[in-house]
């Protein structure tokens, strides 16, 4: 059963325009969410994160948006370079314990120059 | 080093045999984690330590794995009796204290024959 789930595979935008990627989750445990990106043969790299108890969290072009009634989170990045080239990663962290991660299966991005 | 480091990056090995990966974290970072990704799927929570509080295991997907922190640093997770479902990127991350953010190595990339 996929706690979080990142439904659009794929995502392809030009040069300059913005970037949206997608996350929902079920579990209202979760008190941060993290994205990260990976490029091929490496590991995940930290990108930004928001607390449960924020709505926005913004970091230079990326901006992230909580909405927590819908159990839903979208990665903004704004203008998209095609450095931004990678595979993102939706990782809420449970609650408590271990504190966790627990990812979606990622969203390929491609910005076309 | 700065970041976390894993070795081997890859390692590839026949049916049956067993398997050490290695993982030295960020040097003060108490919490250590091991991942997996199996082609195409999202990371796979496996194993976390923290401090000299027992292990979470709850992630272990069979008793033919195992992973030891020796002096609450290096980890090495073991793979007994490798099977063809066990080819996968196993990843680490550690954890500063109580920080949200979990910060990876760049995987060994195990093929099992």
């Amino acid at each position: 059963d996929q706690q979080v789930k990142q439904n659009s595979p794929s995502l392809s935008v030009q040069e300059g325009r913005i970037s949206i990627l997608n996350c929902d989750y079920t579990n209202s445990m979760f008190d941060y969410f993290l994205w990260y990106k990976k490029y091929p043969a490496e590991g995940p790299t930290f990108l930004i994160s928001i607390s449960s108890i924020k709505d926005k969290n913004e970091d230079g072009r990326f901006t992230v948006f909580l909405n927590k009634s819908a159990k839903h989170l979208s990665l903004h990045i704004v203008p998209s370079q095609p450095g931004d080239s990678a595979v993102y990663f939706c990782a809420p962290r449970a609650q408590g314990g271990s504190e966790k991660l627990v990812f979606g299966k990622g969203m390929k991005l491609t910005v076309n120059p | 080093g700065a970041g976390v480091s894993q070795s081997p990056s890859n390692k590839v090995t026949e049916k049956g045999k067993d398997v050490e990966l290695r993982c030295d974290p960020i040097s003060g970072h108490t919490a250590l984690y091991w991942y997996r990704q199996s082609l195409g799927q999202g990371l796979e929570f496996l194993i976390y330590f923290q401090g000299n509080s027992a292990p979470d295991k709850s992630g272990l997907p069979s008793d033919r794995f195992s992973a030891e922190r020796t002096g609450g640093s290096v980890s090495t997770l073991t793979i007994q009796r490798t099977q063809q479902e066990d080819s996968a990127v196993y990843l680490c991350a550690s954890r500063r204290g109580t920080a949200e953010t979990q910060y990876f190595g760049p995987g060994t990339r195990l093929l099992v024959l």
